[in-house]
């Protein structure tokens, strides 16, 4: 069975420092990678995805990701934060094929708060 | 969350009571989703439509039921709602494809938040 860990429940960062979000998975095939943020009342915005190919993806908003299979790991980064990063993440894991697209295992969250 | 529409957007029941989530779509795909989010236990699957007429079980089925009677819509109903039913329910949608930011990826609603007494 696949499962994604997101070690950090909550970060706080200062608007204007880098940020890393970790996220570790668990599955016995080439993973499907996925990064959602969540802002308060609103649904969940891709911010990137990995399925093959080069291990550092590019994503929305200045977001960026490196897959790293050695260590079972999905990492979601930023250089600068700005105050509107503010929200919560969702690293995800699915299998390919069909409806298996759709079916994602998700993290537990993390809640990002960004100081002045 | 363009393109998924769900109703009701709050809802509070009494324990015991029914009643149905709506999803609609208007992307044209085949695959829609159920998803419940709780504090701390992200996102779990409930329900799946590969398309038209066919539903299968997700990770957490137990106390649900859904029907996908058109390619647009995909209803989620508590038959008889019990506080561990108290979520935000959202439903998301699949494009299917071979390439392309878009391709393979989840679309969801803006999520239906319930609460049972």
């Amino acid at each position: 069975a696949q499962s994604v860990t997101q070690p950090d429940i909550h970060i706080t960062v200062s608007e204007g420092a880098s940020l890393e979000l970790r996220c570790n998975y668990s599955y016995g095939a080439t993973p499907y990678l996925f990064w959602y943020v969540q802002s308060p009342g609103q649904g969940l915005q891709l911010l990137l995805k990995y399925f093959s190919g080069d291990t550092l993806v590019q994503g929305i908003k200045g977001f960026e990701a490196e897959f790293k299979r050695s260590q079972s790991s999905f990492n979601l980064r930023k250089p600068s934060v700005h105050w509107s990063d503010a929200a919560e993440y969702f690293c995800a894991v699915g299998a390919m094929g069909g409806t298996s697209y759709g079916k994602l295992t998700f993290g537990q969250g993390t809640i990002l708060t960004v100081h002045p | 969350n363009a393109g998924v529409t769900q109703t009701p957007k709050f809802q509070v029941l009494k324990t015991g009571q029914s009643m149905t989530l709506q999803c609609a779509q208007d992307m044209n795909h085949n695959s829609m989703y159920w998803y419940r989010q709780d504090p701390g236990m992200g996102l779990r699957l409930i329900y799946y439509s590969a398309s038209e007429g066919t539903t299968d079980k997700g990770e957490v089925p137990n106390g649900y039921n859904v029907s996908r009677l058109n390619k647009r819509e995909f209803s989620l109903r508590l038959e008889s709602a019990a506080p561990s039913q108290t979520s935000v329910y959202f439903c998301a949608v699949h494009r299917a494809g071979t390439g392309g930011a878009g391709a393979n990826v989840l679309t969801f609603g803006a999520g239906s938040r319930l609460t049972v007494l």
